[in-house]
């Protein structure tokens, strides 16, 4: 099954504690991407990857890093989580169609 | 800049009766535009999208949505709601390289 998997799906953590939100797709495309959603704001670009090695910023990419060393996996890397990265996160991939394919959505809370 | 307006936070409709949640983007060129539904607690599913062609697109579950150049509209409809159409509804843009959304819809259906 054609799918995009994030985990965890929910985490409690504290502020400064490094954290990694994982990322994998199945269906070998060549970008992906990650968004937070906050409510009133929508959903929000944090990175996105062209292609593997290829990373560049969103419209809000501070307080998180990315890397894409395989095509399939992309991870969110949060050096010290504050409590204004509390957020829901998707991860998302596109290929020849176009189209976003998202994750479940990813949970995290900071206190 | 690129961005999507969603005017109607929450909309309310009775089972049965037609809907149509409005979508304006601003972008220099023509976009690529999606509608997608998020459920609660779910991910995004992709309604539709449209990047050329004819202006009116068909998608899932018996929505349709008519790109207008000339009011930058993407507006979606359905003739006759069903109390399963209940969501968040996310009009976005693609540039490319990045994808913009609204702030989304809430939809309320009434028995």
């Amino acid at each position: 099954e054609a799918q995009v998997t994030q985990n965890p799906r929910y985490l409690i953590t504290v502020t400064g504690k490094k954290l990694t939100v994982t990322c994998s797709q199945n269906m070998n495309h060549e970008y992906m991407s990650w968004y937070r959603q906050d409510p009133g704001l929508g959903l929000r670009q944090i990175y996105y990857s062209m292609n593997v090695e290829v990373t560049d910023k969103g419209d809000v990419p501070e307080g998180y890093k990315v890397s894409r060393k395989e095509k399939r996996n992309f991870p969110l890397i949060l050096e010290s989580p504050s409590p204004n990265q509390t957020s829901l996160y998707f991860c998302a991939s596109s290929g020849d169609t176009g189209e976003l394919f998202f994750g479940e959505g990813s949970r995290l809370t900071v206190l | 800049a690129q961005s999507v307006t969603q005017p109607d936070i929450h909309i309310t409709v009775s089972e049965g009766a037609s809907l149509e949640l409005r979508c304006n983007y601003s972008y220099g060129a023509t976009p690529y535009l999606f509608w997608y539904v998020q459920s609660p607690g779910q991910g995004l599913q992709l309604l539709l999208k449209y990047f050329s062609g004819d202006t009116l697109v068909q998608g899932i579950k018996g929505f349709e949505a008519e790109f207008k150049r000339s009011q930058s509209s993407f507006n979606l409809r359905k003739p006759s709601v069903h109390w399963s159409d209940a969501a968040e509804y996310f009009c976005a843009v693609g540039t490319g390289n990045q994808f913009y959304f609204g702030t989304g819809t809430s939809l309320t259906v009434i028995p």
